[in-house]
């Protein structure tokens, strides 16, 4: 089946510090990943849709130039999380969709848990 | 109103007993649905899909009522694992291939 993997799986650092979480589809090419926040006890919030080659797409209230997101290759993309601080703490998670204009299934990244001190 | 609801829970219930989870959409144009499982800190899994006429896998049955904007899911004989969290969710087209999640149901199947 398709496997998506995230790197790292969980990351402690300091306020103000960046961290790079990736996200790789290590047997299919994805066009399109998404990457998800969820806050213990909540459901899954979606982010941003980011594409191959362009833009990433925000949702409503996630700052892009806070939540750098780069998707350069069909297996890869990456969230970066600059000047974190203590509220940006939570479970991120991304998903990758196959290649194809109709929907197809998100796989999902086992989850990257970042905590901020 | 949220765009998918769902009764938190916690569901307790014993093993072998059938449990039912709810869940309605705002979105009529909605187009796909979907259970999703997630176990405590892990990512969620793909449980089944639900289609207009009704599904069942094994164990697992999901119903869809569009005219409700109502999804269901039963789970006949519960064990042990099926302890998780339930995610209802709905993917439509028109809106940027997004799934949208419902908050989830915890059940605690107990021995």
């Amino acid at each position: 089946g398709a496997v998506v993997s995230q790197h790292p799986s969980w990351v402690i650092c300091k306020s103000g510090t960046s961290v790079k979480i990736e996200c790789r589809s290590l047997d299919f090419q994805a066009t399109t990943m998404f990457w998800y926040r969820q806050f213990p006890k909540q459901s899954l919030m979606l982010m941003a849709t980011s594409n191959e080659g362009s833009k990433a797409t925000y949702e409503q209230g996630v700052e892009k130039d806070k939540f750098l997101i780069n998707h350069a290759s069909l297996t890869l993309s990456t969230l970066t999380v600059t000047s974190a601080h203590p509220e940006d703490s939570s479970f991120y998670i991304c998903s990758a969709s196959l290649s194809g204009g109709a929907f197809r299934e998100q796989f999902f990244g086992p989850g990257t848990r970042l905590t901020v001190l | 109103r949220k765009e998918v609801e769902q009764d938190p829970g916690p569901f307790n219930v014993p093993e072998g007993a059938t449990v039912a989870f709810n869940c309605t959409y705002s979105n009529s144009a909605s187009q796909s649905f979907f259970w999703y499982r997630q176990d405590c800190r892990k990512e969620p899994k793909l449980l089944m899909s639900v289609y207009s006429s009704g599904n069942e896998d094994g164990r697992f049955t999901a119903q869809l009522n569009r005219a409700s904007q109502y999804i269901s899911l039963l789970i006949r004989d519960s064990k042990l694992s099926d302890s998780a969290t339930y995610l209802c969710v709905v993917y439509n087209a028109g809106n940027n291939r997004k799934l949208i999640w419902g908050l989830g149901t915890s059940l605690a199947v107990n021995p």
